[in-house]
């Protein structure tokens, strides 16, 4: 059983489009993480998430968006995507933020044209 | 801002050899401090997470220290091999609530 999971694997669309990353672990894990893999293959943390507490990266855009639907599952929507977004997205996981192991999501890799 | 490097950018070594590199960072307000191995096309693997000043761990051939006074942690690989081969990233939180910053990573490549 995959730990962290992601989907889709690939995403290549269109500028200005809206498109969402779908991240679900089955760990038993209170905060899960989005980080942005940048063109320096800088891993760049965005978000964290641990019990309804949203930690924002002030760095970035209001474009992106972390939705938690439950404690297993944080997705990340993207609105009007612009040519610069494309990256590779990880999602992890840990028990407590920070000071224990991440696991992380095999990436999603997001091509904007 | 929060500096976290790592040195060397690459190393090339032998197989056999034993090889270690270096992390640096802010040694104000320590708060945890993650190693992580990365190959290509995977996704990083966790390899020790140190919290407290002295802190060594093992993992096999692989083991690291902490010395959160002066800023730095070692990462030491005994008797590489090519299956060693990826990048080495270290990753630095300052006290509770702050963001995981990743230093550049140390590229590993073992030559058989």
């Amino acid at each position: 059983d995959t730990a962290v999971s992601q989907t889709p694997k690939y995403l290549v669309t269109q500028m200005g489009n809206d498109k969402s990353i779908k991240c679900e672990q089955n760990l038993g894990h209170d905060t899960m993480y989005w980080y942005k893999q940048d063109s320096k293959k800088f891993l760049k943390i965005m978000f964290s998430y641990n019990n309804k507490e949203l930690i924002i990266n002030e760095t970035v855009p209001n474009r992106f968006s972390p939705k938690s639907p439950d404690k297993a599952h944080l997705n990340l929507h993207i609105n009007s995507l612009e040519l610069g977004d494309s990256a590779v997205y990880f999602c992890a996981s840990s028990q407590e933020i920070y000071v224990e192991t991440q696991y992380f999501g095999p990436g999603t890799r997001l091509l904007v044209l | 801002i929060l500096n976290v490097e790592q040195s060397p950018q690459s190393l090339h070594v032998q197989e056999g050899d034993s090889t270690n590199f270096t992390c640096s960072f802010p040694s104000s307000n320590f708060y945890a401090l993650h190693w992580y191995r990365w190959e290509t096309a995977k996704s990083p693997e966790a390899l020790f997470v140190m919290t407290l000043n002295g802190d060594e761990k093992k993992k096999g051939r692989i083991s690291a220290t902490l010395n959160t006074k002066e800023g730095y942690s070692y990462l030491y690989i005994k008797g590489s091999q090519p299956e060693d081969s990826a990048t080495y990233l270290c990753a630095f939180s300052s006290n509770a609530g702050n963001m995981l910053t990743f230093g550049g990573g140390t590229r590993l490549m073992v030559k058989p």
